[in-house]
């Protein structure tokens, strides 16, 4: 079976750093790029950017560049997206996903999502 | 940037019903236009891809349309399991969603 597998919900104080984890399966993961969105509380789907384990590229969104970093470990098959001080707006969910070539470079497989709450 | 813009935001509708969810793009994408349902909870899934096909396992009952700026989600027949919130997504130039169509029951 095909899939993206999630770590699993954080809590997290202002400041502090954090890098949450996509593990993928069931397909060549160095063959697909993997992309990030966030879904803040109650509200909609941001693209925030993406990495391609082949090769080592990345793209971010202008509004989360500098803000977060992508990357990904294809030795096991996982990606992953950081941050190195966190703040309170950054509490949303967190989804990865893959874009496919074959369906227009529409995500076609998602992580089940992680939760980041940053409160003090 | 390209930006997305859907209507309506949200819809109340009947079992058994034709809906329509439009969304417009801020310049011409061709049909780099993907559409997907989310329900609380839940990630997105995919439905439509490049504007009008359908992903595989989705109901027939789900349609795409439309190229450039213009594009239409259509659900011929609402189901209980289609109460969901709908976006639409470019793959233009890298990835912008619409903010999204929730679908509620009447």
């Amino acid at each position: 079976e095909v899939q993206l597998v999630q770590s699993g919900a954080e809590v997290k104080k202002p400041g502090e750093s954090l890098k949450i984890s996509c593990k993928g399966s069931g397909y060549s993961f160095t063959n697909y790029w993997i992309g990030w969105v966030r879904q803040m509380p109650g509200k909609g789907l941001e693209w925030m950017g993406i990495f391609y384990p082949g090769g080592s590229d990345s793209r971010y969104s202008p509004s989360f560049q500098g803000q977060v970093t992508i990357s990904a470990d294809k030795s096991i098959s996982t990606a992953y997206l950081q941050w190195s001080s966190l703040k309170a707006s950054d509490t949303a969910m967190y989804y990865c996903g893959r874009r496919n070539y074959d369906t227009r470079d529409a995500f076609d497989i998602w992580g089940q999502g992680t939760m980041v709450t940053v409160s003090s | 940037d390209i930006q997305m813009t859907q209507s309506p935001s949200s819809l109340s509708a009947s079992i058994g019903d034709r809906v329509t969810i439009t969304c417009r793009a801020s310049q011409s994408i061709s049909t780099y236009l993907n559409w997907y349902q989310q329900k609380p909870g839940k990630a997105p899934k995919l439905l439509i891809y490049a504007a009008s096909s359908l992903q595989s396992g989705v109901p027939s009952r789900f349609s795409g349309s439309g190229s450039g700026t213009d594009f239409t989600l259509t659900i011929s027949s609402l189901q209980p399991e289609d109460f969901a919130t709908y976006y639409c997504q470019q793959s233009y130039s890298t990835w912008t969603f619409g903010q999204g169509t929730k679908v509620e029951i009447k």
